[in-house]
């Protein structure tokens, strides 16, 4: 158990709808992470914040958002949804922030399905 | 081309066989090198991490980088059916967010 909790673990919804994942980090993680895994493309940067702040977008389209709340949970906010939205979205959190290697560590996951 | 490259496999290889995991990658910028394993199901957990060229031993692993090649390896040595997962390399540096391989699966029959 890494320490870090994601809910809901399963989610199945329908195109154009909008859903909000959930993540807690570890104990004293200042940072949070958010990543898509699909078959093709492998596991995908989307976002960090850290402390509250935005600090780091990676490959996150438009219709997705983001928010850390000030006891440092995170939301994950998908809109508009598409079938190619289906996907393993997994949370991640460190002490600090990227600016030196910091070990992220996994929450279990919320698996996606779109129809 | 993507940053990092990995064969997605799978490998299957028999229980007690030394297996070879790879990525290249292309950015020079990339400091730090790092390898996850997921197991189906679950979140991916940091197995090995090394910050130079060279080689780290960790009991049945060893993390192998050649920063003039720009490529990386993992070797598990008595490979075991629980070794069965998928094998993640991954690579940052300075303010750079770690880039991840597609991943390796890695099927350990007994």
């Amino acid at each position: 158990d890494s320490g870090v909790t994601q809910t809901p673990k399963h989610l199945i919804t329908a195109t154009g709808q909008r859903v909000t994942l959930r993540c807690s980090p570890r104990s004293g993680d200042l940072s949070v992470y958010w990543y898509q895994q699909s078959l093709d493309q492998g596991l995908q940067f989307l976002i960090q914040y850290y402390n509250g702040e935005e600090r780091a977008k990676g490959n996150i389209l438009e219709r997705f958002s983001a928010q850390q709340f000030p006891d440092l949970h995170s939301e994950l906010n998908l809109s508009s949804l598409e079938l190619g939205d289906s996907a393993l979205y997994f949370c991640a959190s460190s002490v600090g922030n990227s600016g030196s290697y910091n070990e992220q560590f996994f929450g279990p996951g919320t698996r996606l399905t779109v129809l | 081309q993507k940053e990092v490259e990995q064969d997605p496999g799978p490998l299957s290889v028999p229980e007690g066989a030394i297996v070879s995991l790879n990525c290249t990658y292309s950015n020079s910028a990339f400091q730090y090198f790092m390898w996850y394993r997921q197991y189906s199901r679950k979140g991916p957990e940091l197995l090995m991490y090394t910050y130079s060229s060279g080689n780290k031993e960790d009991g049945r692993f060893t993390a192998q980088v050649d920063k003039s090649s720009k490529y990386i390896s993992l070797f598990i040595r008595d490979s075991q059916p629980s070794d069965s997962a998928t094998y993640l390399c991954a690579m940052g540096g300075g303010s750079y967010i770690p880039t991840f391989g597609r991943g390796t699966s890695l099927i350990v029959h007994p």
